[in-house]
């Protein structure tokens, strides 16, 4: 079947780095998306990776492997308004209109 | 541009009954999709469309219908509302039919069946 499987939580440290990592298990796979979702709010577009290495925007990165099915997001000088979930989602199982996404991480910044 | 709007904000339905979510994008995008958002958990595609007149299933269609009679519009209908759609709707447009292509997303439709 097709999964994604990220860490439910993370929590770090205002001015800190963190890495979100997502693994994934699709047929037919396309790329990894990453999106931001602050609580009550709709989810936002982050970065998208079709090929291997590493994607980088202003203080977000994101990294895809393709042999190992793995992917992560990097969030550098954490901010508070950072506080929010973040969702990897896989394109591409059974057609390049199709997309899934993992349950989230709620990602915790503390002063 | 408004972007993608969604409406109702929110909405209370009794088992059984039937409605229709609205969805609208002023953007001219081609691709357009539905999600339920289940609390604690990611987005699941119920269905989607890469252009009028076509549409697809994803990932949870039952109990859903949709239609995309022109570009800009495509509403999701529930045909017999039951408690397990109790969940937070939202739809979403791209410019690409490839959904690896930044998706936007509307604001989403509360929905609470009782």
């Amino acid at each position: 079947g097709q999964s994604l499987e990220q860490p439910s939580e993370v929590t770090a440290v205002e001015g800190a780095i963190v890495q979100i990592n997502c693994t994934y298990q699709t047929s037919g796979f396309y790329g990894l998306s990453w999106y931001q979702q602050h609580d009550g709010g709709a989810p936002t577009f982050l970065s998208y990776n079709a090929l291997d290495g590493l994607e980088e925007t202003g203080r977000f990165s994101s990294f895809l492997s393709r042999s190992d099915s793995y992917g992560y997001l990097l969030l550098q000088e954490l901010q508070m308004k950072d506080s929010a979930s973040y969702f990897c989602a896989a394109t591409g199982y059974s057609s390049a209109s199709k997309i899934i996404f993992g349950s989230g991480t709620r990602l915790s910044i503390r002063p | 541009n408004a972007g993608v709007t969604q409406t109702p904000k929110f909405q209370v339905l009794k088992t059984g009954q039937s409605m229709t979510l609205q969805c609208a994008q002023d953007m001219n995008h081609e691709y357009m999709s539905w999600y339920r958002q289940d609390p604690g958990m990611g987005l699941r595609l119920i269905h989607y469309s890469v252009g009028a007149g076509i549409t697809d299933q994803g990932e949870v269609p039952n109990g859903y219908n949709v239609s995309r009679s022109t570009t800009e519009d495509f509403p999701l209908r529930l045909l017999s509302a039951a408690p397990s759609q109790t969940s937070v709707y939202f739809c979403a447009s791209s410019y690409s039919k490839s959904v690896s292509y930044e998706q936007y997303f509307g604001p989403g439709t509360r929905l609470t069946v009782t």
